[in-house]
């Protein structure tokens, strides 16, 4: 039973259009993060935020851009798509602290931009 | 930066051991962790290991912690066909995940 969800799991749009990508999370978590991954599996950061009003940039530079008005919600935003956007997107969260928690990941959005 | 490498590919027959492989160049982690993604799902956390333990083990899985050398591998003992799947490593530094392996298991 998921306690992250993503809306929507598949996005076909065209060049130009503005897209929101959502996350949300039913756990409390404060962390939480966008991840693209590539068709060859491999996952790149590109944002996270520790908490509410808090978001950082990952390593992967990214056209989209986020926010975290509330703890558990984290959408991701595309201003104009671009073909060059089309990848899997994966949202996870978090517990802070210094424990073994790990990521728990939502199922991810496929978005192809045409 | 940090680098956490794993080959890409694993083939194996069913009943058989699988390791899977993953060297990290940042030690700063706490914790190590397998992840198991499966097609068209997110990631999955299977098992994690202590930085200052050297196995860990959890049913059919074997968690070994090489920190002299930066070597942390994942053995699944008597492989099954729901097995297949991508796995990836991770340390709790920086959120980065390993490049990932994909591993199929033959009937």
């Amino acid at each position: 039973e998921a306690d992250i969800y993503q809306t929507p799991r598949y996005l076909v749009i065209g060049t130009g259009k503005k897209i929101t990508l959502e996350c949300s999370q039913t756990m409390g978590h404060d962390k939480m993060y966008w991840y693209q991954q590539d068709p060859g599996m491999e996952l790149h950061l590109i944002h996270y935020s520790y908490g509410v009003n808090s978001t950082e940039k990952g390593d992967l530079s990214s056209e989209s851009t986020v926010s975290r008005i509330r703890t558990e919600h984290f959408p991701l935003t595309l201003e104009s798509a671009r073909p060059s956007h089309t990848s899997q997107y994966l949202c996870a969260s978090s517990e802070g602290g210094q424990g073994p928690y790990g990521y728990t990941f939502g199922s991810g959005t496929r978005l192809t931009v045409v | 930066g940090e680098d956490v490498e794993q080959s890409l590919f694993l083939s194996v027959r069913e009943g058989d051991s699988s390791v899977i492989n993953c060297t990290y160049t940042d030690s700063s982690s706490t914790y190590l962790y397998w992840y198991k993604q499966e097609p068209g799902a997110g990631l999955q956390l299977l098992t994690y290991i202590f930085s200052n333990m050297d196995m860990k083990q959890d049913q059919r899985l074997t968690v070994l912690l090489n920190k002299k050398d930066k070597h942390l591998s994942l053995r699944i003992a008597d492989t099954q066909t729901g097995d297949s799947a991508i796995y990836f490593c991770a340390g709790t530094y920086k959120y980065i995940f390993g490049t990932g392996t994909r591993l199929k298991v033959l009937a």
